[in-house]
């Protein structure tokens, strides 16, 4: 029981590049949520999928698209990077119908150069 | 959109001493509030959380109280020890169906031994 997987660990994109960050949970949770991670900012929800086949925006969207491709998986994708993205990214999975704790992911340490 | 308010921002004690992090919200039909530790390099876990039907909540050395006419909510660490050492962040429900978290910006407590 893996929990919440995130690929991969690490990357360096330069500006303009694009990439996919995936995530996968096993838990058999219909909630997957992206959040990004920044010093002294906290944790800051970029997009969250409530159920499989439903996404919406949270607090810091722009530059972002996600995809739920099934119950299991929930990926960020960024389009074009911008130095402004570089940070931890974090995927997280919970139960829907309740209020339920975040299950997190290892993260994403992201860098634009 | 809901608020969480944090503080203090670092705290630092010695071992055997007690540890309080208050946070604020702003969205009066929040009710649901987690705390989760994040040791350095690691991912979130959820430590304890409380729901708006009650008013404190405790797990062995912490407890987290609730007052919901206030809008605040507070975890407190009993004797605590140098693995104590993380960054604690509060978190609140939105309120609404999708149970979306914000959370503060952090606590940064340091247990001296």
């Amino acid at each position: 029981n893996a929990g919440v997987t995130q690929t991969p660990k690490f990357q360096v994109l330069k500006t303009g590049q694009s990439m996919t960050l995936q995530c996968a949970q096993d838990m058999n949770h219909n909630s997957m949520y992206w959040y990004r991670q920044d010093p002294g900012m906290g944790l800051r929800l970029i997009y969250y999928s409530a159920s499989e086949g439903t996404t919406d925006k949270g607090e810091v969207p722009n530059g972002y698209n996600v995809s739920r491709l099934n119950k299991r998986e929930f990926s960020l994708r960024l389009e074009s990077a911008a130095p402004s993205q570089t940070s931890v990214y974090f995927c997280a999975s919970s139960r829907t119908g309740e209020n339920s704790p975040l299950h997190f992911g290892n993260g994403t340490r992201l860098t634009v150069t | 959109g809901e608020n969480v308010e944090q503080h203090p921002s670092t705290l630092s004690v010695q071992e055997g001493d007690s540890a309080v992090i208050k946070c604020t919200y702003s969205d009066s039909a929040s009710n649901y509030f987690p705390w989760y530790k994040q040791e350095l390099g690691k991912r979130p876990q959820l430590i304890i959380d409380i729901r708006s039907n009650v008013g404190e909540k405790k797990d062995q050395r912490i407890a987290v109280t609730l007052n919901k006419t206030a809008k605040h909510f507070s975890l407190h660490i009993t004797e605590t020890q140098p693995e104590d050492s993380a960054v604690y962040f509060c978190a609140a429900s939105d309120g609404g169906s999708n149970y979306k978290l914000t959370f503060g910006k952090g606590t940064l407590l340091t247990v001296n031994p």
